[in-house]
């Protein structure tokens, strides 16, 4: 049974707009959520985070939102380039795990010229 | 080099044979992870060292699956009597230290295929 979902395989946007990326989770016990970006034949990398006390995170371009009561996040990217393409996936580690990440399906990000 | 370095980097077996995979972290990172990404899928924990003891090693599949990191820095994967299921790609992250924010740094994996 997964804990980390991402319904969507995939997601197609044009360059400049705003890409975002949905993620929700069953288990309440997540204390951090993360979001990783992997590029082809690349191992992840991280990209943002958020502890579950916060409801926002900004870092330039990506924006992490976390609704607790729904047990819902998602990452925004404003304003999207070509560069962003790539595969991400959502993770979360919690209950003292230390590193023991939970990571969803992985959504592919394809942004347009 | 600066990143985890893995290697090797692809490695085609027969089913039955026996793998060793390994991982050199990044300098003074004293945490090391290990994870398995199977086609379609996110990566899956295995296990996770802090220094040269298996703190946590809970998502290994069965006994056929082993790691050891004897010195505190190179990890190796050990996979006995392969089986088709196990094809996937192996990922070895490291922190600094043991981090429940989960901020790991991967290497590019190594990519197995047991035929």
């Amino acid at each position: 049974d997964q804990q980390v979902k991402q319904n969507s395989p995939s997601l197609s946007v044009q360059e400049g707009r705003i890409s975002i990326l949905n993620c929700d989770y069953t288990n309440s016990m997540f204390d951090y959520f993360l979001w990783y970006k992997k590029y082809p034949a690349e191992g992840p990398t991280f990209l943002i985070s958020i502890s579950s006390i916060k409801d926002k995170n900004e870092d330039g371009r990506f924006t992490v939102f976390l609704n607790k009561s729904a047990k819902h996040l998602s990452l925004h990217i404003v304003p999207s380039q070509p560069g962003d393409s790539a595969v991400y996936f959502c993770a979360a580690s919690g209950g003292g795990s230390q590193g023991n990440l939970i990571f969803g399906k992985g959504t592919k990000l394809s942004v347009k010229p | 080099g600066a990143g985890v370095s893995q290697t090797p980097s692809n490695k085609v077996t027969e089913k039955g044979k026996y793998v060793e995979l390994r991982c050199d972290p990044i300098s003074g990172h004293t945490a090391l992870y290990w994870y398995r990404q199977s086609l379609g899928q996110g990566p899956e924990f295995l296990i996770y060292f802090q220094g040269t003891g298996a703190a946590d090693d809970s998502g290994l599949p069965n006994d056929r699956f082993f790691a050891v990191r004897p010195e505190g820095s190179v990890s190796t994967l050990k996979i006995q009597r392969t089986e088709r299921g196990d094809s996937a790609v192996y990922l070895c992250a490291s922190s600094l230290t043991p981090t429940g924010t989960g901020e790991l740094f991967f290497g590019e994996g190594s990519r197995l295929t047991v035929l």
